[in-house]
């Protein structure tokens, strides 16, 4: 089945140590995004990327690193420069540049600090 | 600074309700209108895609309207079931790459 998923599920984090969360997609998408959702929040847009070895930051991405290798991959690295990492992270794709395309979402990893 | 809002915030209802779910936003130069779903502790799976060219989309029990003058998208959800208690997004896309916004969410809870 086509899809995006994302591992772990959940992370836990001694304080100062950088972690990396996995998104996969198998839907042959150009682009693919990571957001941050907080309780009581909407999503915030981290990074994005609409084509292979490109990407943007979005609103919040203080702390935060990624990398476009591949078409498939698009990996999250949260650092230790993050102030506030403790939230559950979402990673979405969708067919084209995010102008007219639908957004498809991954189930989440949900990032502890402790 | 592209605004999306929901309202309300949540809703409770007796199932077989038939019940509006509203999303209101400041830039009428919209690109698509998407819904989605979100059971706790999991991702956004979603329900209806509006392009900018349309004024609806349904899909069985849902449907969802767009009035790009007014600045404002409703889904509608008939008959309402235990199972739809989830929490409702609204994402607006805008012009440019990066204008995916999304509203908080109506967390919709259906009695039996």
């Amino acid at each position: 089945d086509g899809g995006i998923t994302q591992s772990p599920k959940y992370l836990f984090r001694k304080e100062g140590q950088n972690v990396t969360l996995s998104c996969e997609q198998n839907l042959n998408h150009d682009a693919m995004y990571w957001y941050r959702q907080d309780p009581g929040q909407g999503l915030r847009l981290i990074y994005y990327s609409q084509i292979v070895n490109d990407f943007q930051k979005g609103d919040i991405a203080e702390g935060y690193s990624v990398s476009r290798e591949k078409k498939e991959s698009f990996p999250l690295t949260v650092t230790s420069a993050q102030k506030n990492p403790t939230a559950f992270y979402l990673c979405a794709s969708s067919t084209r540049g995010g102008d007219t395309g639908e957004l498809f979402f991954g189930e989440g990893s949900r990032l502890t600090v402790l | 600074k592209q605004e999306v809002t929901q309202i309300p915030a949540a809703l409770s209802v007796p199932e077989g309700e038939n019940l509006v779910l509203n999303c209101s936003f400041t830039d009428s130069a919209i690109y698509n209108l998407q819904w989605f779903r979100q059971d706790p502790g999991k991702g956004l799976t979603s329900l209806l895609l509006i392009q900018s060219s349309q004024r609806e989309q349904t899909s069985g029990r849902l449907n969802a309207s767009l009035d790009k003058s007014s600045g404002r998208s409703t889904l509608y959800i008939a008959a309402s079931q235990p199972g739809d208690s989830a929490t409702y997004l609204c994402a607006r896309v805008g012009t440019g790459r990066r204008a995916l916004t999304f509203g908080s969410g109506t967390r919709l809870q259906v009695q039996p």
